[in-house]
């Protein structure tokens, strides 16, 4: 079971920021939090991934709240091409480092 | 530096015949993972392999599947004697050695349709 639950679908108008939250209450604290994305009939794109400290990169943001519970993924000026489901992860480090858990995500529609 | 490949893009297997679906690296990455996605379903972990070996195979269905990335070449994904509930989308990925396990890119998948 994926360890993270998020919402189920977002929208957003084009130029505007998207923020797309995750929890992950049960997080240790050697575990990091990744975020992928699908855009539609295309294989997941990794966007980031943090640790304890936020994070950005040329693609988002991933804010981190200080007990580590829950994140949130920042687009900043979403475009049309951002409509995809964004994937909240905690790897599964247990017995294999290869077991990422895709659950359901997030639906982000950005809209005109 | 090209990314993850895959090939074939697209696939069509009548029923009970076998699907080979291969998988090349990005150069440098020395772990393959193999995921599927049933159709509006989201992906699924079937297999983690280093060259030469299985590290995790417990997505793997029980029969009919196998996985391989021999020294040289393309790992590979079969399916033998496949049935319509094969039908999928099948992703490789790949990280290289010393990352966090989590940071995996994906190639753009193999559409299996079994008819």
């Amino acid at each position: 079971d994926a360890k993270t639950t998020q919402p189920p679908s977002m929208d957003c108008a084009e130029g505007r920021a998207a923020n797309l939250p995750c929890n992950h209450s049960t997080i240790s604290g050697n575990e990091y939090v990744y975020w992928y994305r699908q855009i539609h009939s295309q294989g997941p794109q990794y966007i980031i991934h943090g640790l304890k400290n936020n994070e950005t990169n040329e693609m988002a943001s991933l804010i981190i709240t200080e007990d580590r519970k829950s994140s949130t993924l920042i687009l900043p000026h979403a475009t049309l091409r951002d409509t995809a489901v964004y994937y909240c992860i905690v790897p599964n480090y247990g017995g294999s480092q290869g077991n990422l858990i895709f659950g359901k995500g997030t639906k982000l529609s950005v809209k005109p | 530096n090209a990314g993850v490949m895959q090939n074939p893009r697209h696939l069509v297997r009548r029923r009970g015949q076998e699907a080979r679906l291969r998988c090349s690296p990005m150069k440098g990455h020395s772990h393959v993972y193999w995921y599927r996605q049933l159709p509006e379903e989201g992906l699924k972990f079937m297999v983690y392999l280093q060259k030469e070996n299985i590290i995790d195979e417990s997505g793997m269905p029980k029969e009919r599947f196998s996985a391989e990335f021999p020294k040289e070449g393309p790992s590979i994904l079969r399916i033998q004697q496949v049935v319509r509930g094969d039908s999928a989308a099948y992703f490789c990925a790949s990280s290289p050695v010393g990352l966090e396990a989590g940071t995996q890119y994906f190639g753009p998948g193999t559409r299996l349709l079994v008819l």
